[in-house]
């Protein structure tokens, strides 16, 4: 069963902190990893897909890399900003490569 | 507006009951996936739907079906509902043969309440 798995579960950082989340998976089998953002009250948006190791992706002030060797994936904010607080989501491909197994999420807050 | 419309937004019922949510895909997309999201519980993966085959199961309950209709739309039925299956359900839409390029589309979702 494909497991993916998030840490921290939960973080508080002021404005203009950096920070970043770690999300671990499967390296066998690998196709793709996938980064979402959820803010309250909407539905979860696709910020990044990636496939090849040693992948990084960047959108404004997030960027996310890769690891499939050893499994992992770090997502980072940059100069964070209460426009950011959301839970942000890491999903694996299963190994039919069919459907997305998502992580719990990590829920930023960030405080003005 | 993601182009994922999920009917209806809200719905309370009670235990034992049955019922039906729809989703229709953004334009273009062959494949629909259900996922239940109950509390302090990640999106659980239930089913995925390509151009009105099934595709792959999660983790369902046999309670619940889902079928894909020629139009593309979905529907996720819910049978003898217990407190539990109390949950946000969301459906995502994609083109299911670049999941390894783009992301879901998800709907708003539905909170079912089983009272």
């Amino acid at each position: 069963i494909l497991n993916v798995e998030q840490s921290p579960q939960s973080l508080h950082v002021q404005e203009g902190d950096s920070t970043n989340f770690t999300c671990s998976f499967p390296s066998s089998n690998f196709y793709a990893l996938h980064w979402y953002r959820w803010e309250t009250a909407k539905s979860p948006e696709a910020l990044f897909v990636m496939t090849l190791n040693g992948d990084e992706k960047k959108k404004g002030r997030i960027s996310a890399t890769l690891n499939t060797k050893e499994g992992y994936s770090y997502l980072y904010i940059k100069g964070s900003q209460p426009e950011d607080s959301a839970t942000y989501l890491c999903a694996s491909l299963n190994q039919a490569g069919t459907a997305l197994i998502f992580g719990k999420g990590t829920t930023l807050s960030v405080s003005s | 507006d993601s182009g994922v419309t999920q009917t209806p937004k809200h719905l309370i019922t009670a235990t034992g009951q049955r019922v039906t949510l729809r989703c229709s895909p953004r334009s273009g997309d062959l494949s629909v996936y259900w996922y239940q999201q109950s509390l302090d519980q990640g999106l659980q993966f239930l089913i995925h739907y390509y151009n009105g085959e099934e595709r792959a199961k999660g983790n369902i309950l046999e309670r619940f079906s889902a079928q894909q209709f020629p139009d593309l739309h979905s529907e996720l039925n819910l049978s003898s509902l217990e407190l539990g299956d109390s949950a946000l359900y969301f459906c995502a839409s994609s083109d299911s043969s670049t999941l390894e390029f783009y992301g879901y589309t998800f709907g708003s979702g539905t909170r079912l309440t089983v009272v």
